[in-house]
C-alpha cells in the first residue's frame, strides 16, 4: 500500500522556470490538499479539493495551480517560479473530515 | 491566517518525564487533530478530537479540547527520546457546506534527552 506518493523528491529551478509538482494517492480519498512548510512559519494551505473536478484555494494560493481530473492525482503547478516559493512542499489526502495522509514532500530550490 | 498556534514554540525535557503542549485556536471547529513530523519527513497523524468530545486517550497520549476557551492540549506520558520531533495542531473551522479545510500552527519542537 503506498498510500501518498510525491515526485519529484528535490527540484532546482531558475526563476521564471514552470514546473509540476506530482501527488498521488491510492486510498480512494476524496480530500486532498497541498502545503508549503517554511521555517518558523508552519504549515500553509496552498490549495485543495474535495472530490474530482472540485478545487479551493486555501491561505496561500497565489503563483500556484492545480486540477484535479481523477480522485487519484493532484499535481501542482508552479507557472513562472520565483525565489518566494523555495520551500518544501507536502500533498496530503484523507476521507472528508477526517485525519491527513501525508508524502513525503518535495524540496524545492528556486535560484 | 493560521487558526492554530502551538505553545511552548520549543520544549526541552527528560527521557521519562510528561510532556505537554497547548493548542489555542480562532473560530469554531468541527475536530481538532494533532500531529507529529520528525525531521526533514512528513507528518504523522496521532489523534484527532471532534468538537463535541473533551478528553480522547491514545497509548501514551492524552488530548484535551475546551471549546469555551477555544484551545487544546496534547500530554505526552513517560517521554521517550524517540518521541523528540515537532508536534502540530491542526484545525477544521466550520465554515458551512461540505468544504474539508484543514489548517496548521507553527507548531512545538520537542527534545527528549536521554
Amino acid at each position: 500500500n503506498a498510500g501518498v506518493t510525491q515526485t519529484p523528491k528535490f527540484q532546482v529551478l531558475k526563476t521564471g522556470q514552470s514546473m509540476t509538482l506530482q501527488c498521488a494517492q491510492d486510498m480512494n480519498h476524496e480530500y486532498m490538499s497541498w502545503y508549503r512548510q517554511d521555517p518558523g512559519m508552519g504549515l500553509r494551505l496552498i490549495h485543495y479539493s474535495v472530490g474530482a473536478g472540485i478545487t479551493d484555494q486555501g491561505e496561500v494560493p497565489n503563483g500556484y495551480n492545480v486540477s484535479r481530473s481523477t480522485t487519484e492525482d493532484f499535481p501542482l503547478r508552479l507557472l513562472s517560479a520565483a525565489p518566494s516559493q523555495t520551500s518544501v512542499y507536502f500533498c496530503a489526502s484523507s476521507f472528508a473530515f477526517g485525519s491527513l495522509h501525508f508524502g513525503n514532500g518535495t524540496r524545492l530550490t528556486v535560484t | 491566517s493560521q487558526q492554530g498556534e502551538e505553545d511552548p514554540q520549543a520544549l526541552s525535557i527528560q527521557e521519562g518525564e510528561n510532556a505537554t503542549m497547548n493548542c489555542s485556536y480562532k473560530t469554531s471547529i468541527n475536530n481538532l487533530q494533532w500531529y507529529r513530523q520528525n525531521s526533514g519527513r512528513g507528518l504523522v497523524h496521532l489523534i484527532l478530537i471532534r468538537s463535541n468530545e473533551r478528553e480522547k486517550h491514545s497509548g501514551r497520549l492524552r488530548v484535551t479540547l475546551d471549546t469555551s476557551k477555544k484551545s487544546s492540549s496534547l500530554l505526552i506520558t513517560a517521554s521517550r527520546a524517540a518521541d523528540t520531533a515537532s508536534y502540530f495542531c491542526a484545525t477544521d473551522a466550520i465554515s458551512g457546506g461540505s468544504n474539508y479545510k484543514l489548517t496548521f500552527g507553527k507548531g512545538t519542537l520537542l527534545t527528549v534527552n536521554p
